[in-house]
């Protein structure tokens, strides 16, 4: 059971927006930033989102990030087959003294 | 370009000891706090441990408190894992990380007799 909530699966066709939402509480999301990453099928994770909806270098801004009291969002406009994978959100989560990550969104494109 | 390489996974059986390794480029490795995150089989990304650029301060998930020990030498530029008690639940791809933002291709440890 992980500390950070997320939805096991979502879809959507191309060109369409999905949103993944990531629940957590006042020890994690609430009063630490969320980060998101996207796997794609046998490589490492990579960074897509930090500090809540701040993208890195070279990360398109067909995804943005929001944040909201101990809730978290990953939003994927423009939706392309390239995109399906695994996407996890992750926090420090200062009762526990440790990282925290969601149990990740498998995303289809259908 | 940032380079993380992990090595010195394997197959071993529970109750063994394995150290991982993790050798780092393409940036001042003493300037930053590093992470290991662990994979299994199917299964989503589990945070394992954290360490301060200096080394001075170490964090751990409570599934690896008193068994793994996390450590680093900055004239190496290499983090380390050294995995003791090994449980069969503990076999996954291990990646090292830097401040979670880059990571390494992630190395392969099996616990099975």
């Amino acid at each position: 059971q992980s500390v950070l909530t997320q939805p096991p699966s979502a879809s959507g066709t191309p060109g369409q927006r999905v949103a993944i939402s990531c629940s957590g509480s006042s020890s994690n999301i609430g009063s630490n930033n969320v980060y998101w990453y996207q796997q794609l099928p046998g490589t490492a994770p990579k960074l897509l989102i930090y500090r809540n909806n701040q993208r890195p270098s070279g990360v398109p801004d067909q995804f943005s990030g929001s944040k909201s009291g101990t809730s978290a969002s990953l939003a994927i406009s423009g939706l392309r087959s390239e995109d399906e994978a695994d996407y996890y959100c992750a926090a420090w989560d200062d009762s526990l003294s440790a990282w925290v990550f969601g149990g990740g969104t498998k995303l289809t494109v259908l | 370009q940032v380079q993380l390489v992990e090595s010195g996974g394997g197959v071993v059986q529970p109750g063994g000891s394995l150290r991982l390794s993790c050798v780092a480029s393409g940036f001042t490795f003493s300037t930053y706090g590093m992470h290991w995150v662990r994979q299994a089989q199917g299964k989503g990304l589990e945070w394992v441990a954290f360490i301060r650029d200096d080394g001075s301060n170490k964090y751990y998930a409570d599934s690896v408190k008193g068994r793994f020990t996390i450590s680093r030498d900055n004239s190496k530029n290499t983090l380390y894992l050294q995995m003791n008690s090994l449980r069969v639940e503990d076999t996954a791809v291990y990646y090292c990380a830097r401040d979670l933002w880059w990571w390494g291709q992630g190395t392969l440890v099996t616990v099975s007799s």
